[in-house]
């Protein structure tokens, strides 16, 4: 059973469009997360929920919006997408408790635009 | 400004010896330190973390120490395996925040 899992796998797509990624944990987590790792593979932060609450949003571009229906599922909508927006995205999950913060990654989703 | 450095990006080792991958840290409100692996087209997998209250875990074949006044942690693989080869990622957060910050990087590679 896949853990944290997200489609596409895959995503080539023209700048200008719109386009979703989802992201499904059945862990029972309670909190979520979109990551970026850019061309220089650094892993950065985007957004995070709790319960479907917005606990984190870093400096992103307001183009990018996380929705949560539900503390199992994470989504990532993107608006008018640019070549910069070009990374594999990382959702991930975990159990905030006793201090400790291991976080669950989902395989990424590779995202090019053209 | 980067607040978790893995200052060597590669690291080249001979099967059954250590492995010994460093990171750096300069935020001292970091609490918690994880390590994670990722093969490639893979998303990182969690190996192992250690509470700023300790200065060493163990788990297996993997140790972690840490060193506060240094703000430096390692992760030690023995023995090494080729199935160890990988991107080892550093990882911390702060006391009370679950926002993860991490390093660069560090490609392992061990060879028979």
């Amino acid at each position: 059973d896949t853990a944290v899992s997200q489609t596409p796998k895959y995503l080539v797509t023209q700048m200008g469009n719109d386009k979703s990624i989802k992201c499904e944990q059945n862990l029972g987590h309670d909190t979520m997360y979109w990551y970026k790792q850019d061309s220089k593979k650094f892993l950065k932060i985007m957004f995070s929920y709790n319960n479907k609450e917005l606990i984190i949003n870093e400096t992103v571009p307001n183009r990018f919006s996380p929705k949560s229906p539900d503390k199992a599922h994470l989504n990532l909508h993107i608006n008018s997408l640019e070549l910069g927006d070009s990374a594999v995205y990382f959702c991930a999950s975990s159990h905030i408790s006793g201090g400790s913060y291991e976080q669950y990654f989902g395989p990424g989703t590779r995202l090019t635009v053209t | 400004d980067q607040q978790v450095k893995q200052n060597s990006p590669s690291l080249s080792v001979q099967e059954g010896r250590i492995s010994i991958l460093n990171c750096d840290y300069t935020n001292s409100m970091f609490d918690y330190f994880l390590w994670y692996k990722k093969y490639p087209a893979e998303g990182p997998t969690f190996l192992i973390s250690i509470s700023s209250i300790k200065d060493k875990n163990e788990d297996g074949r993997f140790t972690v120490f840490l060193n506060k006044s240094a703000k430096h942690l390692s992760l030690h693989i023995v023995p090494s395996q080729p199935g160890d080869s990988a991107v080892y990622f550093c990882a911390a957060s702060a006391f009370n925040t679950d926002k993860l910050i991490f390093g660069t990087g560090t490609r392992l590679q061990v060879f028979p």
